[in-house]
């Protein structure tokens, strides 16, 4: 199981761009990283997800070096919707990995 | 289109007591699994399912029980609440099939237990 290390808080204000880094060193050669975003008294919900290089959608990119070790969330300009928290998750359903095990996550505050 | 769909979304109960948190999705997953949330903290993984008739434990499966009759559905049993089971329930799907699937998570609003 890919055990995943994130900071555990961290503040912006709005219009900056946000980077949080996960740290996964044991990543498997089937896992993808996908990252989620949870607001208080809602369940988490998918950003994004990758398994090399670079992935960009609408809300966020995502960095993955080539020895997949590591990947960075980065949120372009937040506002104070944004404020929230992120958890990075190793694995996939589709590959077999049927122990998700999330992280800690990083609390994100946004503030004006 | 309801995605996953947890019921109740609050309970109280007292120690001791038995109670079924409820669990289903209409998007034909076969993965499915339930999580718990203290205040402040991360998910941990309770139990999860591959598919119908197949179980498995999570990090913290002591005083739940589960089972996967159909594809549809997961419910989540504690047998004799106690007070450190007091916590927000999210139950999540996945497609395990691959194609066009991310095999992201989806998540249902939680149920909030507490235990008196």
């Amino acid at each position: 199981l890919a055990k995943t290390t994130q900071p555990i808080s961290m503040d912006s204000y709005e219009g900056q761009e946000v980077n949080i880094t996960c740290s996964h060193n044991n990543i498997a050669t089937n896992d993808y990283i996908t990252w989620y975003q949870q607001f208080p008294s809602q369940g988490p919900r998918f950003i994004i997800q990758g398994y090399k290089t670079k992935v960009t959608n609408e809300v966020a990119s995502l960095f993955i070096p080539a020895d997949r070790k590591s990947s960075t969330l980065s949120l372009p300009r937040v506002s104070l919707s944004d404020t929230a928290v992120y958890y990075c998750l190793v694995g996939s359903s589709l590959w077999g990995t049927d122990k998700l095990i999330f992280g800690t996550g990083t609390r994100l505050q946004v503030f004006p | 289109n309801a995605g996953v769909t947890q019921t109740p979304k609050f309970q109280v109960l007292k120690t001791g007591q038995s109670m079924t948190l409820q669990c289903a999705q209409d998007m034909n997953h076969e993965y499915m699994s339930w999580y718990r949330q203290d205040p402040g903290m991360g998910l941990r993984l309770i139990h999860y399912s591959v598919g119908a008739g197949i179980t498995d434990q999570g990090e913290v499966p002591n005083g739940y029980n589960v089972s996967r009759s159909t594809t549809e559905d997961f419910p989540l049993r504690l047998l004799s609440a106690a007070p450190s089971q007091t916590s927000v329930y999210f139950c999540a799907s996945s497609s395990t099939s691959g194609g066009a699937d991310t095999g992201e998570l989806f998540f249902g609003e939680g149920s909030r237990l507490t235990v008196l």
